[in-house]
């Protein structure tokens, strides 16, 4: 149990262009979802933790305008790299629980290039 | 200082070699998650712990809430078991902080 999926697991797009990175728990209802992005060998750094109904929280220098997320159901939640740029090119990981003292469960990851 | 610290960065092992990753935080929390990353990327969560001990297979977790101190050990290592170890610490009902992960590459 407690699986979470992502998609797309890899995508290459446009300077410009917008891109929407799903995440879904398959088999629990999430009332947080917690978006993160990678860089190369380095630790997870949290952008945004979102629950069903209520608008995103932000974590100090990440762009709401930029990186927008929905969490329409207590199964989805979406992130949408606006305007995406080079510099957005990173892994990004959802996660998601049953609430916040509880245990997270992490999606397998989006890695996105923007050429 | 980071808050939450991993050691060793890095830990090469021969195949069936118990294996221990240690890690250090300076906060209070609510509970500490051990997580395993694997080179593709994707994260699995091995433990949540907020005191004691907890196995899983050859996995065993233990932590020390006094001490501020957490260990994971692999029993019988594998090849397979090659990742990055990361150890992550809640404070209250807050965010996840991270450690900077142990690298482990075991080899047959």
């Amino acid at each position: 149990g407690a699986v979470v999926s992502q998609h797309p697991s890899w995508v290459i797009c446009k300077s410009g262009t917008s891109v929407k990175i799903e995440c879904r728990s398959l088999d629990f209802q999430a009332t947080t979802m917690f978006w993160y992005r990678q860089f190369p060998k380095q630790s997870l750094m949290l952008m945004a933790t979102s629950n069903e109904g209520s608008k995103a929280t932000y974590e100090q220098g990440v762009e709401k305008d930029k990186f927008l997320i929905n969490h329409a159901s207590l199964t989805l939640s979406t992130l949408t790299v606006t305007s995406a740029h080079p510099e957005d090119s990173s892994f990004y990981i959802c996660s998601a629980g049953t609430g916040p003292l509880n245990e997270q469960f992490f999606g397998p990851g989006t890695r996105l290039t923007v050429l | 200082k980071n808050e939450v610290e991993q050691s060793p960065q890095n830990l090469t092992a021969q195949e069936g070699e118990f294996i221990t990753i240690n890690c250090s935080y300076s906060v209070g929390i609510s509970a500490l998650h051990w997580l395993q990353q694997h080179p593709g990327g994707g994260i699995v969560s091995l433990f949540m712990l907020s005191s004691g001990k907890k196995k899983h297979g050859r996995l065993i977790a233990t932590i020390n809430i006094q001490e501020k101190h957490s260990s994971l050990h692999i029993t019988a290592s594998h090849p397979r078991d090659s990742a990055v170890y990361i150890c992550a610490v809640r404070r209250g009902t807050d965010k996840l902080i991270f450690g900077t992960g142990t690298r482990l590459q075991v080899f047959p």
